[in-house]
């Protein structure tokens, strides 16, 4: 089956600086790749996804980067504030079906004011 | 539109005993998945429905099981509790595979304490 691994696990940032959270998969059959913003007891919560027809993908200060050869994607976050602060999740799944979808284990951003 | 919703929010239970979890999907939505959360780790696929049949189950024993309702609302049963089974349950709700990129809405969880 498939296998997400995200890191780091922990990140810690000053306001305005930018962020990086990295994911490997394992199942070349993945072409849906989610990222998912969860805050203190509350649901994940879509933010930004990629298919993997598409290399980057960018919503104003968010971007994620897909290299579907090294089977590797990576969630971009600029001019980051106290708001972003909360627990980021990859996931990989197939396309047509986001409701299977096999996630990292997390990254608690954390930005200092 | 509604959103997802879980109930209950809380629950306690004792090891060996039963319980049953609740999710409402989102309006238009014919599909639930059910994840289990552990602390500090991310979700797990536990199964998901479609259109009242199950349709996909991960790593997880026959005592967990589920129902979807014609209304595509859908439970959770899971019986002989361990203290593992701790953890927060997410049901997410999305518009049925096979189509293009169903993205998937989770609802707040209900977080399962076995003592």
């Amino acid at each position: 089956g498939e296998n997400v691994e995200q890191h780091p696990s922990t990140l810690s940032v000053q306001e305005g600086d930018s962020a990086v959270i990295k994911c490997t998969y394992s199942d070349s059959a993945s072409n849906y790749f989610p990222w998912y913003k969860q805050e203190l007891g509350k649901g994940p919560q879509l933010i930004i996804d990629i298919r993997s027809n598409v290399g980057e993908k960018k919503d104003q200060r968010i971007a994620v980067t897909l290299n579907k050869t090294a089977k590797h994607f990576s969630l971009h976050i600029t001019e980051t504030q106290p708001e972003d602060s909360a627990v980021y999740f990859c996931a990989a799944s197939i396309r047509t079906n986001a409701g299977k979808s096999t996630f990292g284990d997390g990254t608690t951003l954390t930005v200092k004011p | 539109e509604t959103g997802v919703t879980q109930s209950p929010t809380h629950l306690i239970k004792t090891r060996g005993q039963q319980v049953t979890l609740r999710c409402s999907s989102q309006s238009g939505h014919n599909t639930v998945s059910w994840y289990q959360q552990a602390l500090g780790q991310g979700p797990q696929f536990i199964f998901q429905y479609y259109r009242e049949e199950e349709n996909g189950r991960g790593n997880f024993p026959p005592r967990f099981s589920g129902l979807q309702f014609p209304n595509y609302s859908s439970e959770l049963n899971v019986n002989a509790l361990e203290l593992d089974d701790s953890a927060l349950y997410l049901c997410a709700s999305s518009f049925g595979p096979g189509g293009s990129y169903n993205e998937q809405f989770f609802g707040p969880g209900t977080r399962l304490t076995v003592l």
